[in-house]
């Protein structure tokens, strides 16, 4: 059971900003730094965001992450249709000593 | 570029062991920053992380998997397994291998192409 939530699901239009939200209790220290993931339909996960906002090369600066206390969030800007895709939050939980992640947001754009 | 294979172990019974390997090549698997996964995805639901082990052998489980899962690393071949006992219908997955670092925190950015497992009598 994931310790991260998220939202089930979030829309928008081409072009408009949305947001996904990821909380929880594995944020339990001022070390935990959160992980972005997309996940394409049939695809491996790809890494959108790492330690709270950094952006791997390649990754257009549409995707922006933010963390703050027991809480991270994502961020895209300009929507595209390509952009349609599930996103996990994650992060190193320090007391269960492993990985947690968020249950995942389908992200639709209308 | 750091490339991963996972094998593919197909169709399994209840109650048998579930064994797969992470084949790694395109890069030094003796990079002593780096930690390697296995992280696995039920049909339409999300990831849960299995299992992680550094390079040097330390292990990570997941508390929940703990009981029936074995990570284990062969540097000299460049590859990692698990093995997970006892499967259930339940364990039937997507089963990804992935490499995270430079720390334990750090992000999975090299990931296999993932392999259906599929528990059934």
């Amino acid at each position: 059971q994931s310790v991260l939530t998220q939202p089930p699901s979030v829309s928008g239009t081409p072009g408009q900003r949305v947001t996904i939200s990821c909380s929880g209790s594995s944020f339990n220290s001022a070390t935990n730094t959160v992980n972005w993931y997309q996940q394409l339909p049939g695809t491996a996960p790809k890494v959108l965001i790492y330690n709270n906002d950094q952006r791997p090369s390649g990754v257009p600066d549409r995707f922006s992450g933010s963390r703050s206390g027991t809480s991270a969030s994502l961020a895209i800007s300009g929507l595209q249709s390509e952009d349609e895709a599930d996103f996990y939050c994650a992060t190193w939980d320090h007391s269960l000593n492993g990985w947690v992640f968020g249950g995942g947001t389908k992200l639709t754009v209308l | 570029q750091l490339q991963l294979q996972e094998s593919v172990p197909g169709l399994l019974r209840p109650s048998e062991t579930l064994s797969l390997t992470c084949y790694v090549s395109g890069g030094s698997f003796s990079n002593f920053r780096d930690y390697w996964g296995w992280v696995r995805q039920p049909p339409g639901k999300g990831l849960e992380w299995i299992a992680s082990v550094y390079s040097s052998g330390t292990t990570y489980y997941n508390p929940s998997l703990k009981s029936r899962v074995t990570i284990s690393i062969d540097s000299s071949e460049n590859h990692f397994s698990l093995r997970l006992n006892s499967v259930t219908a339940a364990d039937t997955a997507v089963y990804y291998c992935a490499r995270h670092g430079p720390r334990r925190g750090g992000p999975f950015d090299y990931w296999g192409q993932g392999t259906l497992v599929t528990v059934s009598s």
